[in-house]
């Protein structure tokens, strides 16, 4: 079984703050990583998607990976009240459990972000 | 705006009937949509691959005569939960992949279903 980790949390942090959100996976063949954001009692919306090494930023938020430590984070620069969800990380994997062995997203536990006035 | 909608947002239902819910995806075509079922305080799990014209593709130990699966367009899948039972009490989300270099995939809102 193939494992995307994440802290569950609640991770607290003051406004305008940073917040770090840590992932790491166990498959190294993984090429695709997500970050998705999700509010209680919604579905999950895609903040980010990276698929280098390195840093990708969009606007607050910057993504980074590293498959060599097969680590995958993302950080919230000015933290706001309203970006206290749950962040999910995902990685776009095969699946050997599958009858046909295709890829699909494999998604961690998600972290509890709570961003504090 | 929303890519990927779904139909109902919520249902009720008594135990022993089946609930059909839909996925259709906006303003482009999706060969592939994902079925995922979420319990409260719990991550996604994926259900089922959902393939135009072709049978669903369900991940272990999910029941395929339970949970039927039909991709019947391009732009829309149903699933429809067969005598349902108050186990079957759940958020289930639809999700589509926009295609073709991308991986990305979005989400449906979700259609949580309480079964009495």
């Amino acid at each position: 079984q193939k494992e995307v980790e994440q802290n569950s949390g609640p991770l607290s942090v003051p406004e305008g703050a940073i917040a770090s959100l840590n992932c790491t996976y166990s498959d190294r063949g993984s090429q695709s990583f997500f970050w998705y954001r999700q509010y209680s009692g919604k579905s999950p919306e895609l903040i980010m998607s990276i698929y280098s090494n390195g840093d990708k930023e969009d606007g607050r938020f910057t993504a980074q990976l590293n498959k060599a430590s097969q680590y995958v984070s993302l950080l919230i620069r000015d933290s706001q009240p309203s970006d206290s969800a749950t962040y999910l990380c995902a990685v776009y994997e095969r699946q050997a459990r599958r009858q046909n062995s295709g890829y699909a997203l494999n998604f961690g536990k998600g972290t509890s972000l709570l961003v504090t006035p | 705006g929303a890519v990927v909608s779904q139909h109902p947002s919520w249902v009720i239902c008594k135990s022993g009937t089946s609930v059909k819910i839909e996925c259709r995806s906006l303003d482009f075509q999706a060969t592939t949509m994902f079925w995922y079922r979420q319990f409260p305080k719990q991550s996604l799990m994926l259900m089922a691959t959902s393939n135009e014209g072709s049978k669903a593709t369900y991940e272990q130990g999910v029941e395929k005569d339970k949970f039927l699966i039909n991709h019947a367009s391009l732009t829309l899948s149903t699933l429809t939960v067969t005598s349902a039972h108050p186990e079957d009490s759940s958020f289930y989300i639809c999700s589509a992949p926009l295609g073709g270099a991308s991986y990305e995939q979005y989400f449906g809102p979700g259609t949580r279903l309480t079964v009495t």
